[in-house]
């Protein structure tokens, strides 16, 4: 079975300033996909970046990317120029690709993202 | 982008009466969708996978006769609390997956429905 970990349950960072969350995974399969998403207070859960397993380029998106080290099983984010809007709960989630899959996500346990102004 | 509307946002109920959430995909087909639970600052938990049609899997530990899922169409999945007691109360999201060929993009979420039971 699949399991993400989630180590850093809460982290702050200064407005403008670049912040890391860590993942790892484990894993079995070779083909998959990863993703952060950000559940602000709102609670709405809102997708920040996805990774496909056989992209050995690392996504990026304005000012999220990613660093996906596939033989370590690692998949974090960095945030560059936090914004106060940045400020939520962040979620690694990993999702199997092969055909017999169902298409769920298995989520780490969160990391608490504090934005200082 | 597909929208996922989730009804109610909000539920307080007695202990002991049943609670009926509902989870429709707006603009597509979703022959799957899957049910979460999340309690204060902690992460999702999957309680069920959906399917259009038949029966839902659970996950171990969720009580099927407690949970109740039906997922009779390809656009509305509903979950139904029954006998709710105070433990029950909590966060449920739904999500809804698109097609297999196009599973690799957005898993669309509903707004949750955030149950109080008394």
């Amino acid at each position: 079975a699949q399991t993400v970990t989630q180590s850093q349950p809460e982290m702050s960072v200064q407005e403008a300033e670049t912040v890391t969350l860590s993942c790892t995974y484990d894993t079995s399969e070779s083909d998959y996909y990863l993703f952060w998403y950000k559940q602000p207070p709102s609670r709405q859960m809102i997708l920040v970046i996805r990774q496909e397993a056989y992209k050995q380029q690392n996504a990026t998106e304005n000012r999220f990317s990613v660093n996906f080290q596939k033989a370590a099983k690692s998949f974090s984010l960095k945030i560059s120029d936090s914004q106060l809007g940045d400020a939520a709960m962040y979620f690694c989630a990993y999702r199997s690709r092969g055909s017999s899959n169902t298409g769920k996500l298995i989520f780490g346990q969160g990391t608490t993202l504090q934005v200082k102004p | 982008g597909a929208v996922v509307s989730q009804h109610p946002s909000w539920v307080i109920c007695k202990s002991g009466t049943s609670v009926k959430i509902e989870c429709r995909s707006l603009d597509f087909q979703a022959t799957t969708m899957f049910w979460y639970r999340q309690f204060p600052k902690q992460s999702l938990m999957l309680m069920a996978t959906s399917n259009e049609g038949s029966k839902a899997t659970y996950e171990q530990g969720v009580e099927k006769d407690k949970f109740l899922i039906n997922h009779a169409s390809l656009t509305l999945s509903t979950l139904t609390v029954t006998s709710a007691h105070p433990e029950d109360s909590s966060f449920y999201i739904c999500s809804a997956s698109p097609p297999p060929d196009k599973r690799g993009e957005k898993l669309f979420f509903g707004s949750g429905t955030q149950l109080s039971v008394l």
